[in-house]
């Protein structure tokens, strides 16, 4: 089956930096995709990966390893307003999206 | 940028009662569109895959005579919760696919629509 895995919750200081990781093992792989969703409100997209290696955007970085199924969401200079759910997506074989179930980071001051 | 409208984005309404929720690519045309449901601290589960001028796929344990879907043209899809109760009180958010291509985005997600049925 397939299957995305990353912690439940995470909990950060602000200012400080915190990586956020995902496993995936899905029927293909056409891209894996980071989005940030804060409470009662829709997904936002934040990176998208599909060769290994590191994309930065500003304060947020996306990695990937396609060999080792493994990504992760590093995110610099925390701030209170990043305190949200971050979730992983894959790509499959067929063009849909596999969702993993989303990481609460708490942001304290 | 890519756009997508969901309307309404708050209903409360007594059980029983059957709810239509729009979504609606502004400056796109969306052959394919996804509803997802979320549940509190629970994460996004697709609902079903809804085709431009053909039957939705509907996900396992998705009724689909519960959960009407229609998407009659490139630019809009329906979602009508009939006879609602309140086990179906939830989050649920639309998303489409640019018909151009599956680029670096693969979907633009709506606001969202929270459901509350008393």
């Amino acid at each position: 089956g397939q299957n995305i895995d990353q912690p439940t919750e995470m909990t950060a200081t602000e200012g400080a930096i915190v990586q956020i990781n995902c496993t995936y093992q899905t029927s293909g792989f056409n891209g894996l995709f980071w989005y940030q969703q804060h409470a009662g409100e829709a997904p936002t997209f934040l990176s998208y990966n599909v060769l290994d290696g590191l994309e930065e955007k500003g304060r947020f970085s996306s990695f990937l390893s396609r060999s080792k199924g493994y990504s992760y969401l590093l995110l610099k200079e925390l701030q209170m307003k990043d305190s949200a759910s971050y979730l992983c997506a894959v790509r499959d074989s067929n063009y849909q999206l596999i969702w993993g179930a989303g990481t609460k980071l708490i942001i304290k001051p | 940028g890519a756009v997508v409208s969901q309307h309404p984005s708050w209903v409360i309404c007594k059980s029983g009662t059957s709810v239509k929720i729009e979504c609606r690519s502004l400056d796109f045309q969306a052959t394919t569109m996804f509803w997802y449901r979320q549940f509190p601290k629970q994460s996004l589960m697709l609902m079903a895959t809804s085709n431009e001028g053909s039957k939705a796929t509907y996900e396992q344990g998705v009724e689909k005579d519960k959960f009407l879907i229609n998407h009659a043209s490139l630019t809009l899809s329906t979602l009508t919760v009939t006879s609602a109760h309140p086990e179906d009180s939830s989050f649920y958010i639309c998303s489409a696919r640019d018909v151009r291509g599956v680029g670096n985005q693969p979907q633009h997600f709506g606001d969202g629509t929270r459901l509350s049925i008393l």
